[in-house]
């Protein structure tokens, strides 16, 4: 149980276009989804919360504009890059807990490889 | 502000020892604690954790202690196995809300 699927896992795109990266819960429903960033050989960096429903809440530092957050349902939430640039080359993982509860895990999808050229 | 940190960046333990990964936090109010594995160009899977109001818990190979006073967690496996290869997070939260990620150790076990 507790899966987490995401998709593309991975993705190359041209410099300005805009890419979405699908994240589904496949056998729990999710009210709040996690997104993660990580640089080679560091740490993931939570970068938003996803809240089914509402608007997400996004870390200190990371542009909400350029990097949109859908959650439409609740097996379902979105992160939409837009006008990719180089540096937003990464790997981007999403997250849920798979139960409510005061501490219960969080389950990762397997990520999306993005370069932009 | 790394409130979760893992200072040692890699570890090499021989095939059947004990392999000892070590976390240091900085923020009091963290209340459940976590240990995550990472193969390269996955996603992280979840492995053990421990709420603050323990110092240990045990799950097969895999045991972690938490001393509270020094705000420092340890991850030990034993026996350490090849396919214990990967990078190990320390992970932390607060209340179940968002959980923040030590920079990873990358454990090597050799055969």
């Amino acid at each position: 149980g507790a899966v987490v699927s995401q998709h593309p896992s991975w993705v190359i795109c041209k410099s300005g276009t805009s890419v979405k990266i699908e994240c589904r819960s496949l056998d729990f429903q999710a009210t709040t989804m996690f997104w993660y960033r990580q640089f080679p050989k560091q740490s993931l960096m939570l970068m938003a919360t996803s809240n089914e429903g509402s608007k997400a809440t996004y870390e200190q530092g990371v542009e909400k504009d350029k990097f949109l957050i859908n959650h439409a349902s609740l097996t379902l939430s979105t992160l939409t890059v837009t006008s990719a640039h180089p540096e937003d080359s990464s790997f981007y993982i999403c997250s849920a807990r798979d139960r409510l509860g005061y501490n219960s895990p969080l389950h990762f999808g397997n990520g999306t490889r993005l370069t932009v050229t | 502000d790394q409130q979760v940190k893992q200072n040692s960046p890699s570890l090499s333990v021989q095939e059947g020892r004990i392999s000892i990964l070590n976390c240091d936090y900085t923020n009091s109010m963290f209340d459940y604690f976590l240990w995550y594995k990472k193969y390269p160009a996955e996603g992280p899977t979840f492995l053990i954790s421990i709420s603050s109001i323990k110092d240990k818990n045990e799950d097969g190979r895999f045991t972690v202690f938490l001393n509270k006073s020094a705000k420092h967690l340890s991850l030990h496996i034993v026996p350490s196995q090849p396919g214990d290869s990967a990078v190990y997070f320390c992970a932390a939260s607060t209340g179940g809300f968002k959980t923040i990620f030590g920079a990873g150790t990358r454990l090597f076990v050799k055969a």
